[in-house]
């Protein structure tokens, strides 16, 4: 079973705006962490932000965990073509569990 | 540079055959992981391994095999391929410490007739 879900499943935005993506989970984590996946190839890995951690920033990247409400954001600014991809959240506790993702297109 | 590779990338292959997909890493990792990714459902855990000879079930390991002979390589194997293992598989590795990374193959694109 799923333990994040993602929301929006998708999200089309124009170059230059922001993107935000949320992660919802199911049960305590030691940390979470968030993939992106271009179009036919491996996940990669963005941003990995600490239970004990409320947000966490890494260039055009923000993160934010709640631990209290089981949720997290990934905020991408000053979006490019280049950040189109899906993006998934992945809980650990001590495997990976992924969410479904969400597919973010990004027009020039 | 350290890497991890998968083989082949295409498959197509008929029901009821034996298929075994290759993962190979260079970074020494202790601890590797086969997913499969389809869509709807994200990426879920087939097996993974700790170790030399350690090998665990994930969360859809029924039909599929793994087995770690030495630190670089888990292959998986599909016993009898069903249409339903048709999938994309992915391989990934991770150091021991729970806290880092997984790092991700290319992944093996499967089709099964």
């Amino acid at each position: 079973s799923q333990q994040g879900e993602e929301d929006p499943q998708a999200l089309s935005i124009q170059e230059g705006e922001n993107a935000t993506m949320n992660c919802s989970y199911k049960t305590s984590i030691n940390n979470l962490q968030w993939y992106r996946q271009n179009s036919g190839r491996g996940l990669v890995h963005l941003i990995l932000i600490r239970s004990n951690e409320r947000e966490k920033h890494s260039g055009r990247l923000r993160v934010t965990l709640d631990t209290s409400k089981k949720s997290s954001s990934l905020l991408i600014t000053a979006s490019r073509a280049a950040d189109t991809a899906s993006y998934f959240c992945a809980t650990s506790t001590d495997k990976l569990i992924f969410g479904t993702g969400t597919r973010l297109q990004v027009f020039p | 540079d350290a890497e991890i590779t998968q083989s082949p990338r295409h498959k197509i292959t008929e029901t009821g055959r034996q298929v075994t997909l290759a993962c190979h890493q260079t970074w020494n990792h202790n601890n590797m992981f086969w997913y499969r990714q389809d869509l709807g459902h994200g990426l879920r855990l087939i097996h993974y391994s700790y170790g030399v000879q350690d090998t665990n079930k994930g969360e859809v390991s029924d039909g599929y095999s793994v087995s770690r002979s030495n630190t670089e390589d888990l292959p998986l194997t599909l016993e009898s391929a069903a249409s339903s293992q048709t999938s994309v598989y992915f391989c990934a590795s991770r150091s021991r410490a729970h806290q880092e990374t997984q790092y991700f193959g290319p992944g093996t694109r499967l089709l099964v007739l």
